[in-house]
């Protein structure tokens, strides 16, 4: 079993739409939660963290976290074709002060 | 401007011959990695940094060495023993200060093409 599982997509949706992103992980000692926004031939842009359960809000962006279920998410509202890129999650442990990234999903807000 | 410069943007190289990333930040982070993004993939860390002159590999460092002479710096070679060189390099960096290690920002990447 993979550490972490990240659907690619890519995953294709009209504009206005909600999306969903979502990662599954299987190592119990993840603390902190982070998606990365990245842009075709780009370096990855730091979007959302969390440290906790729970919903964090940002604007057009909510980033959810279930622990017991060792599942997070990325809800974007009303999706614009600025949102298209590649959505990276990405876990840290606090024994290690490392990253692990997911593959990353490919959005597609189509105008 | 704060941020992070990756140089060069692209970089051509022959099989056989070692070649090296340039990565600065003045952010005024201790933290400092690279990663490897081949097509598809997640990002996979190759070596890090959390303090000047001390290093550690990460999960492919074979084929590749760093140096961590100055805080600002953190230059990735890539050698002739790396197999598929060919990928996009990302150097990030951090931190070291509680969470906020883990809060990685990233440079603009330089595509390397080993043929």
């Amino acid at each position: 079993q993979k550490e972490v599982e990240q659907d690619p997509g890519p995953l294709s949706v009209p504009e206005g739409a909600i999306v969903s992103l979502n990662c599954t992980y299987s190592n119990s000692a993840f603390q902190y939660f982070m998606w990365y926004r990245q842009y075709s031939r780009k370096g990855p842009e730091l979007l959302m963290y969390t440290y906790s359960s729970g919903n964090k809000e940002d604007g057009r962006f909510t980033a959810q976290v279930d622990k017991s279920s060792k599942y997070i998410s990325l809800f974007i509202r009303d999706s614009q074709p600025s949102d298209s890129a590649t959505y990276l999650c990405a876990f840290g442990s606090s024994n290690t002060g490392k990253l692990i990234f997911g593959q990353g999903t490919t959005l597609q807000v189509k105008p | 401007d704060g941020g992070i410069t990756q140089s060069p943007k692209y970089l051509f190289r022959k099989e056989g011959q070692n070649v090296t990333l340039s990565c600065e930040q003045n952010l005024n982070h201790d933290a400092m990695y690279w990663y490897r993004q081949d097509p598809g993939q997640g990002l996979r860390l190759i070596y890090y940094s959390q303090i000047v002159n001390d290093f550690q590999k990460g999960d492919i460092a074979e084929g590749y060495s760093v140096s961590r002479e100055k805080k600002e710096s953190f230059p990735l070679t890539v050698t002739s023993a790396q197999k598929n060189p060919t990928a996009f390099y990302l150097c990030a960096s951090s931190s070291r200060t509680g969470s906020f290690l883990y809060e990685q920002y990233f440079g603009p990447g330089t595509r390397l093409t080993v043929t």
